[in-house]
Formats: structure tokens, sequence, C-alpha cells
């Protein structure tokens, strides 16, 4: 079956532009979750969706960022205002079970160089 | 603080090899731990998944330990080929109230024919 789908998989924005990234997790997933990979790094957690409910934002790095997930499917990482030091690769994840703790799937990113 | 370390941080080796990559975690309270290969320019994929209550898990010439005890996981690969050559990561959900997976920097591996 499909697997985790991201758009656009690249995404150039001069500094001061407004972005929005877009996730469509596998059918069914319950859980949704969002990752930054900055270059040489690990994954780092921005924020988890349990169907359209966003439980964790801890980790979103400023008031910039926004995520939503209306309807409990697709969903979309804003970035307001972008800077230098946000270009990275946003990485979506989607889990089937309700909770945390279960294997998670990704997508392929959205790679977001600010110019 | 909960963190995932990883080591070396690259390692090359001859076609046919066997090898092993190195993961320590700071915290024995944990779900689960899972290691994922990453190509580049690519997102993550899956490879195996080792619940709290496992020691191994194997799939095909990949196999995977966890020793909570000491805070550590090892990834063999068995009878290295140019194709496994990627990112491999290593990530581990903690049991502190945390949403989410912790992920070391990765093993960049490269095989070469």
């Amino acid at each position: 079956g499909a697997g985790v789908s991201q758009s656009p998989r690249y995404k150039v924005a001069k500094r001061g532009q407004d972005v929005a990234l877009r996730c469509d997790p596998i059918s069914g997933h319950v859980s949704l979750f969002w990752y930054q990979q900055a270059l040489g790094q690990g994954p780092e957690f921005l924020t988890y969706f349990q169907n359209e409910a966003q439980l964790d934002k801890s980790g979103l790095p400023s008031d910039r960022f926004f995520a939503e997930r209306p309807e409990g499917s697709v969903s979309t990482l804003k970035i307001q205002r972008t800077q230098q030091e946000d270009s990275a690769v946003y990485l979506c994840a989607s889990s089937s079970r309700q909770g945390i703790a279960y294997e998670q799937y990704f997508g392929p990113g959205t790679r977001l160089t600010v110019t | 603080k909960q963190e995932v370390t990883q080591i070396p941080a690259a390692l090359s080796v001859p076609e046919g090899e066997n090898l092993v990559l190195n993961c320590s975690f700071t915290d024995s309270a944990i779900y689960n731990l899972q290691w994922f290969r990453q190509d580049p320019g690519k997102g993550l994929t899956s490879l195996l998944l080792i619940q709290s209550s496992q020691r191994e898990q194997t799939s095909g010439r990949l196999n995977a330990s966890l020793d909570k005890s000491s805070g550590r996981s090892t990834l063999y690969i068995a009878a290295s080929q140019p194709g496994d050559s990627a990112t491999y990561l290593c990530a581990v959900f903690y049991m502190s109230g945390a949403n989410n997976l912790f992920f070391g920097t990765g093993t960049r591996l490269t095989v070469i024919p």
C-alpha cells in the first residue's frame, strides 16, 4: 500500500517568506509526528498529533512554527517569516496505533532551504 | 538528559565483511528501540524494532540486540554488500513521558566493492 507522502519534496524560500509543508500519512494511521533534521544530525521531534488533537508541541522551536491536522488525516506544518536557521529536512511519520510507542513509518521529507 | 549516541560516526568496510554498529542510550526505562536506514536525500526506512521486553530481532542479514541494563544496542550486518551503503540511525522511545523518538546522529556506512 501507499506509504507516507510529503510535498513539496524541495522548497527554496527567501528569508522572511512563509512556507507550508504537507504530510499525507498512511491511511487510517492515528498518530502523526513531525521531525526536523539538520544536516549531519539525527531527526529532532517537533510535534505530535493523535487524530486531530495536537497532544505535544514541545519541540517547536519558536512561535513561528505552527502545525495542524484538522480532520485527523493530512497535516500541514507552517513556518512563518522563515530564517536561515530553519533550513533543514522536515520529516513526517505516522503510526497505526493510539498512543505513542509504536513503530513509526517515515515519509521522504521536505528539504527546506532559506536563502 | 535523554540522549542517544552512535559510534562510530563513519565506517568503511570491504564487501563481504561482517560488521557491528553501536548505539548507547542514557536511561534503561524505554518502550522500544528502532533501527533505521537513511539513503542520501531520502526519508527513513525502518529496519528493526525491538520492544523493551525483547533481547533481539532478526531480519535477513540484519540482527539487532538490546541490553537495557547497560543502555546499549548493536546492529549486526552479515556479509555486507555495496547496497548496504547508507546512514544507519538508532532511535529510542523513552518512558519518561516524552511523546517522541530520540535519535542518534547516525553511522555512515560505506561498503567498498
